[in-house]
């Protein structure tokens, strides 16, 4: 069966980067699309962008570029979400999420990202 | 982008119940629009796609119609487990964007 189980709750500082990982199991890791969504609390759900691991294609929402790079290792089916420059306002839960035919149809358990010095 | 509006953002309702979401668009998406739920514990899935396309494994129960800038979710007999928040997504034009959730809650 397909999952996408993500890496742990972080705790990070202000100005310094983090970088979360999303291993996917139970299916073609290079055959699909890997999207990254964004939950702050309260603000609902925003898209941040995805990665094709087949050849390493991405696509950023423009308020996600320079603050997230997308990453895959095809070797270990897992793909990466790093962010920048962190400050309060990327504190969220980081989700990843495959698709399919338009459709976000499986997705990780999301990551607590928390910014605070 | 395109503005997703979702009506409620919450609703008391009882067991048995039917129940409507509403999702207007900024602009016509086309059909383009999905349905997600999310469980108290985090947990997300897709229910709808392409706005009335039950999604594999999803309850009959769930249903959706739309077009153009209106679209809605409808749940035909509340069950315990649909007590949630629901998000309706536009994929139409990029980037994808998502309402601000509907939290349906035991009245």
């Amino acid at each position: 069966q397909v999952q996408l189980q993500q890496s742990g709750a972080e705790l990070v500082k202000p100005g310094s980067s983090v970088k979360i990982s999303c291993k996917a199991s139970g299916y073609t890791f290079t055959s699909y699309d890997m999207h990254w969504i964004k939950q702050q609390p309260g603000n609902g759900l925003e898209w941040i962008g995805w990665i094709y691991p087949g050849n390493g294609n991405t696509k950023y929402n423009q308020k996600f570029n320079g603050k997230a790079t997308l990453t895959a290792d095809k070797s270990s089916s897992t793909a990466y979400m790093q962010l920048s420059s962190l400050t309060s306002e990327d504190s969220a839960v980081y989700f990843c999420a495959r698709y399919e035919f338009g459709v976000l149809d499986y997705w990780g358990q999301g990551v607590m990202v928390t910014v605070s010095s | 982008d395109i503005q997703m509006t979702q009506t409620p953002s919450s609703m008391p309702a009882s067991l048995g119940e039917r129940v409507t979401i509403s999702c207007r668009a900024s602009q016509g998406i086309s059909n383009y629009l999905n349905w997600y739920q999310q469980k108290p514990d985090g947990t997300i899935k897709p229910l709808i796609y392409y706005t009335s396309n039950l999604q594999s494994g999803v309850p009959s129960r769930f249903s959706g119609s739309g077009s153009g800038t209106d679209y809605s979710l409808t749940i035909s007999s509340l069950e315990p487990e649909d007590f949630a928040m629901y998000y309706c997504q536009q994929y139409d034009s990029s980037p994808p964007t998502f309402g601000a959730g509907t939290k349906l809650e035991l009245k």
